[in-house]
């Protein structure tokens, strides 16, 4: 059974560090493409940052780009989201997800998620 | 970057009512948009990949068509369990991605 579990999230202060995990099982986590997504409270949902499955290709979304750092160690099955300098509108739940293997496929497993808030 | 819309943003409906939402992209995504459940507190769920296919263990009464900049979802005859929001996602540019702005379906 695949099994994403997140976490690491917390309060943390404006300007502020985390660290997110993710740890997969129940699959072979280096042959998927992995994603982190967030959601607001009472909001949509929003792509975060991507990784290939070696971690040769990162992406991630302006909001965050030049603060968070996606991160993989395929050897422990692991996905990692370190957010720096952060923000009250950092403030969500943040999930992990697997995308299919497929050309642009969608994401098909995602973990429980686990909260962030920055408030002072 | 490609902006989704849907409508309606919410909808009231009853057990056994056909649902229509609609997914419109601000340019062409061919093929590549998918459809996610999500029920209060729980994560995303996918249910449709690639337009219009269907994913593993999600009921038939579920349905997803369109191509180009307009797509739909369809619920065939509404379960207790589908009340929860929809979200539409392109990935024509992965890994990029949007995500609509979601459709919330509650009892009438």
């Amino acid at each position: 059974e695949v099994q994403l579990v997140e976490s690491g999230g917390g309060l943390v202060q404006p300007g502020g560090s985390l660290r997110l995990s993710c740890a997969a099982s129940g699959f072979t986590f280096s042959s998927y493409s992995m994603n982190w997504v967030r959601q607001a409270p009472g909001k949509g949902l929003e792509w975060v940052s991507y990784i290939s499955s070696s971690s040769s290709t990162i992406y991630y979304a302006d909001s965050v780009k030049g603060r968070f750092t996606i991160s993989r160690d395929n050897a422990k099955n692991s996905l990692y989201l370190q957010m720096n300098s952060l923000r009250d509108e950092d403030t969500a739940v943040y999930y992990c997800a697997r995308i299919q293997v497929l050309p642009r496929g969608g994401f098909d497993y995602w973990g429980q998620g686990t909260l962030v808030t920055v408030s002072s | 970057d490609i902006q989704m819309t849907q409508s309606p943003s919410s909808l009231s409906a009853s057990v056994g009512d056909r649902v229509t939402i609609t997914c419109r992209a601000s340019q062409s995504i061919s093929s590549y948009l998918n459809w996610y459940q999500q029920k209060p507190g729980k994560a995303p769920k996918l249910l449709i990949y690639a337009a219009s296919s269907l994913q593993s263990g999600v009921p038939s009464r579920f349905s997803g068509s369109g191509s180009g900049t307009d797509f739909t979802l369809t619920i065939s005859s509404l379960q207790p369990e589908d009340f929860a929001t929809y979200y539409c996602q392109q990935s024509y540019s992965t890994p990029e991605v949007t995500f609509g702005p979601g459709t919330k379906v509650d009892i009438k």
